[in-house]
């Protein structure tokens, strides 16, 4: 079965600086793979994935995340964080089980983000 | 658009008692899923529906039973609640089942059970 491993439950930054979320996939076969973006006391919003094709991948809010077959990861970044991008994040992999796709999350990380 | 519609927002249940949560989703997609979101543990399937008329095991199913109701609507139901089953309820849509298909969530139940 495939997995993602988020690594750091929190994350730290202040505004302005460098976001690098970091994911890690386990796949048997070519992964499809997504960033979902949860604000507090809402679901989940797709910010971007990579299916096939250009491996850096551009999503909504200035996010982009690059796939590196690899390293076998699916980082997410953004140059300059705003107080805004404050979320919890949540990578996740495609699982195709008997014909159909089932989405598994990793477990997630928060980033705070200080003035 | 009012996408996928959770009801109801906030829940609390004493042990034994049982519950539906409904969801309803307006973008006329076929596929459909109820996640749990715990603590360290991210979001974990329950159940999902493929399309109209099936439903299937998620990685958690146990406690749990769902309806299909029809194509929009996709209900989640607590026979005898426990508190193992605190936690947030999210129901999502997809257009279809296929490998690379985004899903759309609702804003999600938060469930206690004294």
């Amino acid at each position: 079965a495939q997995s993602v491993t988020q690594l750091g439950s929190h994350v730290s930054v202040s505004e302005g600086a460098l976001v690098l979320l970091r994911c890690n996939y386990s796949s048997s076969v070519p992964p499809y793979l997504f960033w979902y973006v949860q604000y507090p006391n809402q679901g989940l919003q797709l910010l971007l994935k990579y299916t096939t094709g250009a491996t850096l991948v551009k999503g909504i809010n200035g996010f982009e995340a690059e796939f590196k077959k690899s390293e076998t990861s699916f980082h997410l970044t953004k140059p300059s964080a705003h107080m805004s991008d404050a979320a919890e994040y949540f990578c996740a992999v495609s699982d195709w089980v008997t014909g159909f796709q089932k989405l598994v999350f990793g477990t997630g990380t928060r980033l705070l983000v200080s003035p | 658009n009012a996408g996928v519609t959770q009801t109801p927002k906030f829940q609390v249940l004493k042990t034994g008692q049982s519950m539906t949560l409904q969801c309803a989703q307006d973008m006329n997609h076929n596929s459909m899923y109820w996640y749990r979101q715990d603590p360290g543990m991210g979001l974990r399937l329950i159940y999902y529906s493929a399309s109209e008329g099936t439903t299937d095991k998620g990685e958690v199913p146990n406690g749990y039973n769902v309806s299909r109701l029809n194509k929009r609507e996709f209900s989640l139901r607590l026979e005898s609640a426990a508190p193992s089953q605190t936690s947030v309820y999210f129901c999502a849509s997809s257009v279809t089942g296929t490998l690379g298909t985004e899903a759309f969530f609702g804003q999600g139940t938060r469930l206690t059970v004294v």
